[in-house]
């Protein structure tokens, strides 16, 4: 159980295009879900927190506008790079967290398999 | 702003040799989590510590959480190939805006050689 998958898994596109990444939680259910940002041999960076229903949270230095998230449903969280440029290329990877499930702790994530970003 | 400062970032050691992860933080986290992650791959959770002192062990791997709920450490004895990996600590906390929002340590690079 507590399964999340992305789509796609890797992506290649010209610079100046869009790309969207989506973000399932496949058995259960998450009201939030968080999308985070990582460069090779590095930490995980909080992009932003995606509320079912209502607008995204960005942390401190994040474009909204480049950075557009929706989250529709309660198994479902997209992720648009508008305008994707070389610098946007990374590995971009969500979590989401489980509500009205138990689990170990109340705080708990589960993470995607990530989605490779390359723009040329 | 809470930081988690892990350590050491690069770790290269043979095969049956025992390491020592460390995450430090100023701040108490209501909980810290343990992960491993593979190149081209989401992390995977290994545990979750909540208690103050708590020590939790998982085959080779023992965690542990400070009593003041500001440190925590991972232990891997006899390390294996297999164990390597990048290895990261994140802390959250309840309560307020940052409910559910995890703090990531920078992360350890752990290479073990056969």
């Amino acid at each position: 159980g507590a399964v999340v998958s992305q789509h796609p898994s890797r992506v290649i596109c010209k610079s100046g295009t869009s790309v969207k990444i989506e973000c399932r939680s496949l058995d259960f259910q998450a009201t939030t879900m968080f999308w985070y940002r990582q460069f090779p041999k590095q930490s995980l960076m909080l992009m932003a927190t995606s509320n079912e229903g209502s607008k995204a949270t960005y942390e401190q230095g994040v474009e909204k506008d480049k950075f557009l998230i929706n989250h529709a449903s309660l198994t479902l969280s997209t992720l648009t790079v508008t305008s994707a440029h070389p610098e946007d290329s990374s590995f971009y990877i969500c979590s989401a967290q489980p509500q009205g499930i138990e689990t170990a702790g109340w705080d708990e994530q589960f993470f995607g398999p990530g989605t490779r970003l390359t723009v040329l | 702003t809470q930081l988690l400062e892990q350590s050491p970032q690069f770790l290269s050691i043979q095969e049956g040799e025992n390491l020592t992860v460390y995450c430090n933080s100023s701040s108490v986290f209501s909980s810290l989590q343990w992960y491993r992650q593979e190149p081209g791959e989401g992390p995977v959770l290994l545990v979750t510590v909540v208690t103050g002192g708590e020590v939790k062990k998982l085959k080779r791997l023992t965690f542990q959480f400070g009593d003041a709920r500001k440190d925590s450490s991972l232990h891997i004895t006899a390390a294996q190939p297999g164990d390597t990996g990048l290895y990261l600590c994140a802390g959250s906390n309840a309560g307020g805006t940052s409910y559910g929002k995890l703090t990531f340590g920078q992360g350890t690079i752990l290479t073990v050689h056969p």
